[in-house]
């Protein structure tokens, strides 16, 4: 079972509007929470990572928010513009000692923002 | 500035020929070096983890391996290819010694079709 769960699967807002994406996990023990954002054909790239202590952190208009309570997650884009377009990735490390297999992938949620 | 570099961005393969994808990391020294796969629908995978020259980690059983000739050059490879090694292949770095917090840097990703 995927220790790391992305919803919606996908989405498609209007240029302009607001939207905000989910992360539930179960990694533990828990050590920081990565959100990156992918184009299409191109590799991940990151927007925003957050350690136990962090409630929120924001890069421009992405805001991440983190509670370590309930193991959740969100990405919030403000006044979404054409070049939201992609997936994101939502990352979840493990307070691992070992690097081998700490990062625990969730399926990603495609945006669409139409014009 | 770091950039990462990785080719070809397509490939085409027949099914039991040779696979040699490469990875180089400009910037940097002595970097962690990664090799992911991501099937459509699904989080990255990751293949294999090095965090120095000729030392390799591996966990995913398969018909690929890798390897790590200089510091800042990563080799994924395959002596006969499978239909089931199609797919998204990416390679990342991260800074050594950074701790959990270090975000993965990846290179643009290679499309690798085995007919």
């Amino acid at each position: 079972k995927n220790q790391v769960e992305q919803s919606p699967q996908s989405l498609i807002i209007l240029e302009g509007k607001n939207c905000t994406l989910q992360c539930n996990y179960t990694v533990s023990p828990f050590s920081n929470l990565r959100w990156y954002k992918q184009d299409t054909g191109r590799g991940p790239v990151s927007l925003t990572i957050m350690t136990f202590s962090e409630n929120t952190k924001s890069n421009g208009r992405y805001t991440a928010t983190l509670d370590a309570d309930t193991k959740q997650s969100s990405l919030h884009i403000t006044a979404s513009q054409l070049s939201d377009s992609a997936s994101y990735i939502c990352v979840v490390s493990a307070g691992l000692t070992d690097s081998w297999g700490k990062l625990q992938f969730g399926a990603g949620t495609q945006v669409v923002v139409t014009p | 500035s770091q950039t990462i570099h990785q080719w070809p961005a397509t490939l085409v393969q027949p099914v039991g020929s040779p696979l040699s994808l490469e990875c180089t990391v400009e910037g940097t020294s002595n970097p962690n070096l990664y090799w992911y796969r991501q099937a459509a629908g699904r989080g990255l995978q990751l293949l294999f983890y090095s965090v120095g020259i000729g030392q390799i980690s591996s966990e995913v059983p398969q018909n690929l391996s890798a390897s790590r000739p200089q510091d800042r050059q990563f080799i994924l490879s395959s002596k006969k290819l499978l239909l089931s090694d199609s797919g998204f292949y990416l390679c990342a770095w991260s800074v050594r010694d950074r701790g959990d917090n270090s975000p993965l840097h990846f290179g643009n990703g290679t499309r690798l079709t085995v007919t």
